[in-house]
């Protein structure tokens, strides 16, 4: 199973500033499969960015993706007050597929 | 529009069972392949199950392996996840979500889940 680790747990910032998160994998994931999913409380999550990369549809340009092997970065270049949220990193290349644990973007 | 309408949670003794429905509509149900994940109360996702299109073939999590059973019915446009032999560690908010395309891809719609409690 590939365990994947993301840092910081919580990030404290504010509207405007730029944040980024890590997800690191126990071993090394194509980035084709490597996708960072936002939850806000009481909702489903919903699909922001996929193949490490590629925006989902309708997802704004401030949030960017990169990484390969085990190291992969979600960055929000400048936030919004709606981003604030929790994120997770999900590889879907191997079963089973797993998530991080989460990382909690918070207003400071 | 892609919806995904999960039913059937509720409060559960350990050791009892419950069956888990998601109604789909909006696109070609029989064409995707389907998942389940879960969500204890105030915690992280967890990959439950997974079903591909044509239902013949599934993945568990090891932690639910021999107790749940996923299935579908093309026909009905409705996705089911059996949980049988039921623990307190099986409380969470079950969703079930569409991968985007044919294996190995994200999950790109979800529904708003349902409430499972095993308690005494």
């Amino acid at each position: 199973e590939i365990v994947l680790t993301q840092s910081p747990v919580t990030l404290s910032l504010s509207p405007g500033e730029r944040a980024t998160l890590s997800c690191r994998a126990s071993q090394s994931v194509s980035s084709t499969y490597l996708a960072w999913y936002q939850q806000k409380p009481g909702q489903a999550p919903r699909l922001l960015i996929y193949g490490a990369s590629s925006r989902a549809t309708g997802i704004p340009d401030r949030f960017s993706g990169s990484g390969s092997g085990t190291d992969f970065t979600l960055t929000i270049s400048r936030l919004e007050p709606e981003d604030f949220a929790v994120y997770y990193c999900q590889q879907y290349g191997s079963s089973p597929r797993t998530f991080g644990q989460g990382t909690k973007v918070e207003i400071k | 529009e892609v919806q995904l309408v999960e039913s059937g949670g509720g409060l559960v003794q350990p050791g009892g069972s419950l069956r888990l429905s998601c109604a789909a509509s909006g696109f070609t149900f029989s064409s995707y392949w389907m998942h389940w994940v879960r969500q204890a109360p105030g915690k992280g996702l967890v990959w439950v199950s997974r079903i591909k299109s044509d239902g013949r073939s599934t993945a568990y999590a090891d932690s639910v392996k021999g107790r749940f059973t996923i299935s579908r019915d093309n026909a009905k446009n409705t996705l089911y996840l059996q949980m049988n032999s039921l623990r307190a560690e099986d409380t969470a908010l079950y969703y079930c979500a569409r991968e985007s395309g044919y294996g190995s891809t994200p999950l790109d719609y979800w529904g708003q889940g349902t409430l499972v409690t095993v308690s005494s």
